[in-house]
């Protein structure tokens, strides 16, 4: 069984650039959850997909994010414009069922904005 | 509100030797602990969790956790560190919101 994958592993981009990750989570996982490492600091949730509906989007940073997954599948995390402090490992998670259920993590894409 | 504290951003070990990682947590509400293992270009990966039942609870190479609510610790133990244990170990709690708040990680070092 194929694990959750990001796309692109890296992308640098300039000050006011746009920039879209993407995640595709383990097949016939409901939730899809997406987290933010900036350099130095811990990793902190962002927002929580239950199939197509944004459940809990209470750690997204501001109106430059803008996240989506379509027909209950992937998502995409849309950055715009970007900023400096966006830098860092963006991690896509994916699982079924409950809160005691595993948090399946993706392997991050590294996001530097110059 | 939930929140993780790992004591140590830094742990340094020789192989064969005790490894400990320290975990406490806050929680509003009985917490899923969760402890996960990130390999150098790799993401995370589930070591251990704690749920319900079994306070002691085993897990994959070799690690294991002892939920201790008394002390609201979930501590992170191997009795004999390998040099392949070398990474960054996260410890995470779900207290009742599905989003995991983890804490600020530590790297384990392991000296030959």
């Amino acid at each position: 069984e194929a694990g959750v994958t990001q796309f692109p592993s890296h992308s640098v981009i300039e000050k006011g650039q746009t920039v879209t990750l993407r995640c595709d989570p383990i097949s016939g996982h409901d939730n899809l959850y997406w987290y933010r490492r900036v350099m130095g600091k811990e990793i902190k949730f962002l927002l929580h997909f239950v199939k197509e509906s944004k459940q809990d989007e209470s750690g997204m940073p501001n109106n430059r994010f803008l996240a989506e997954r379509t027909g209950g599948t992937y998502s995409t995390l849309k950055v715009q414009p970007a900023e400096l402090e966006d830098s860092g490992v963006y991690f896509c998670a994916s699982s079924q069922g409950d809160r005691e259920e595993t948090q399946y993590f993706g392997p991050g894409t590294r996001l530097l904005v110059l | 509100a939930q929140s993780v504290t790992q004591l140590g951003s830094h742990v340094s070990v020789s192989e064969g030797a005790l490894v400990l990682l320290r975990c406490n947590y806050s929680s509003s509400v009985p917490p899923y602990l969760f402890w996960y293992v990130q390999y150098p270009n790799q993401g995370l990966q589930l070591l251990l969790k704690y749920t319900t039942g079994a306070t002691l609870v085993k897990g994959i190479n070799g690690f294991e956790a002892e939920f201790k609510k008394s002390e609201t610790s979930f501590h992170l133990t191997k009795p004999s560190a390998h040099m392949s244990d070398a990474a960054e170990y996260f410890c995470a709690v779900n207290g009742g919101r599905r989003a995991l708040t983890f804490g600020s990680g530590t790297r384990l070092q392991v000296q030959p």
